[in-house]
């Protein structure tokens, strides 16, 4: 089992509020991702870090933003929720040194409802 | 067009049938290609690699064609517990590891 883990899992809250979803990871991974996925459909990357300080903007553009303070954390900020943020967050790691691999882990996922 | 495309589902077949996916992508500078499972509700995990001389692991097996840009994967004698959705991956190169995935093709199992 990957050692990446998420919270909340689920969160219903009203339009307007400020929204902070927490991912931590314990295999010391120098790689982290956040996808957005509604579902039935595919996955889309919004935002990626290569290491600390390191933060990107993936393909999918978003209204979010991330950190990169620690290795093990990657937090993701919604200033202000609206309806059109509801979704599935998932965040996932891999590692630089096995670049052999590509392999990404995953978390369980947020599931977010805006209202 | 996406850069990942797979076949549409959902797949509904039998216990014990043999189901094959479809998956082909647009940018022919990519490195690697990856099947991940998603079950309903939950992350997707990595399934198997993806090479270019064909690989099996147990009742799976994924075939890569270059030239065509064309993946596959096959599950022979299909178990209720390989419902899920499919997600064909690929890696291109040069965006530093980025996974590029499909929209996935759901798979039904039934007794």
């Amino acid at each position: 089992e990957a050692d990446i883990y998420q919270t909340p899992r689920y969160l219903v809250i009203g339009t307007g509020k400020k929204i902070t979803l927490e991912c931590s990871q314990t295999m010391g991974h120098d790689k982290m991702y956040w996808y957005q996925q509604d579902p039935g459909m595919e996955l889309h990357l919004i935002h990626y870090s290569y290491g600390v300080n390191s933060t990107e903007k993936g393909d999918l553009s978003s209204e979010s933003t991330v950190s990169r303070i620690r290795t093990e954390h990657f937090p993701l900020t919604l200033e202000s929720a609206r309806p059109s943020h509801t979704s599935q967050y998932l965040c996932a790691s891999s590692s630089l040194r096995d670049r052999g691999s590509n392999e990404q882990f995953f978390g369980p996922g947020t599931r977010l409802t805006v209202l | 067009r996406k850069e990942v495309e797979q076949d549409p589902g959902p797949f509904n077949v039998p216990e014990g049938a043999t189901v094959a996916f479809n998956c082909t992508y647009s940018n022919s500078a990519s490195q690697s290609f990856f099947w991940y499972r998603q079950d309903c509700r939950k992350e997707p995990k990595l399934l198997m690699s993806v090479y270019s001389s064909g690989n099996e692991d147990g009742r799976f097996t994924a075939q890569l064609n270059r030239a065509s840009q064309y993946i596959s994967l096959l599950i022979r004698d299909s178990k209720l517990s390989d419902s899920a959705t499919y997600l064909c991956v690929v890696v291109p190169y040069n965006q530093g590891g980025k996974l590029i995935f499909g929209q996935g093709t759901e798979l039904s199992v039934k007794p």
